[in-house]
């Protein structure tokens, strides 16, 4: 079974531009999720979809950050514009119940 | 909300040694609780959970265990391996159903 699939893995951009992270999640996995991880520290969710809805995103700072989740399946997040402090690993992940399961991050730099 | 604290931040082993990682959660609504194990430039994959209607839980050589009065759960590495080294964490689903991150524990076991 092919895991949760993130692209790009890397993304180096100067602050005030903009930025997006696609993912893929599980097959058939009707819940999927957008977490932002700072060195040193836990996931921290950003957004939680169910098949295209929304159920969760009181964490997301919505003036700069957008999340889409078109058809139920792939997602996409986008940060625009930038600040330093997001500087940051974004994973995505997927659950079909209770297990969440992580694509392997996109790492975003902002210089 | 949800706080989950994690201990020790770092954890140093000889090959062979036992390591326990310790939890405490806030919410005592909170019912079901993974843990993760994250190597460098990965994303986080889950090893073992446990639910709130149980008390230990066993898979080769990882145990979790839970109390839920106390509002602790550990995690259990017997005959640890060079391979076991990565970063920990743990997490706990709040009563709002979402998943909440420990700072997790970087372990090293040493050859």
């Amino acid at each position: 079974e092919a895991g949760v699939a993130q692209s790009p893995r890397y993304k180096i951009i100067e602050k005030r531009q903009s930025v997006a992270f696609w993912c893929n999640p599980i097959s058939g996995h009707a819940t999927l999720y957008w977490y932002q991880q700072i060195l040193g520290q836990g996931p921290k969710l950003l957004i939680q979809f169910q098949n295209n809805g929304v159920v969760d995103d009181s964490q997301l700072p919505k003036d700069r950050f957008s999340a889409e989740r078109l058809k139920g399946v792939d997602s996409t997040l986008k940060i625009q514009p930038a600040k330093l402090e997001d500087s940051a690993v974004y994973l995505c992940a997927s659950s079909l119940r209770q297990t969440q399961y992580f694509g392997p991050g996109t790492r975003l730099l902002v210089l | 909300g949800e706080n989950v604290e994690q201990h020790p931040s770092t954890l140093s082993v000889q090959e062979g040694d036992s390591a326990v990682i310790k939890c405490t959660y806030s919410d005592s609504a909170s019912n079901y609780f993974p843990w993760y194990k994250q190597e460098l430039g990965k994303g986080p994959q889950l090893i073992i959970d446990i639910r709130s209607n149980v008390g230990e839980k066993k898979d080769q050589r990882i145990a979790v265990t839970l109390n839920k009065t106390a509002k602790h759960f550990s995690l259990h590495i017997t005959e640890t391996q060079p391979e076991d080294s990565a970063v920990y964490f743990c997490a706990a689903r709040s009563g709002t159903d979402k998943l909440i991150f420990g700072t997790g524990t970087r372990l090293q076991v040493f050859p």
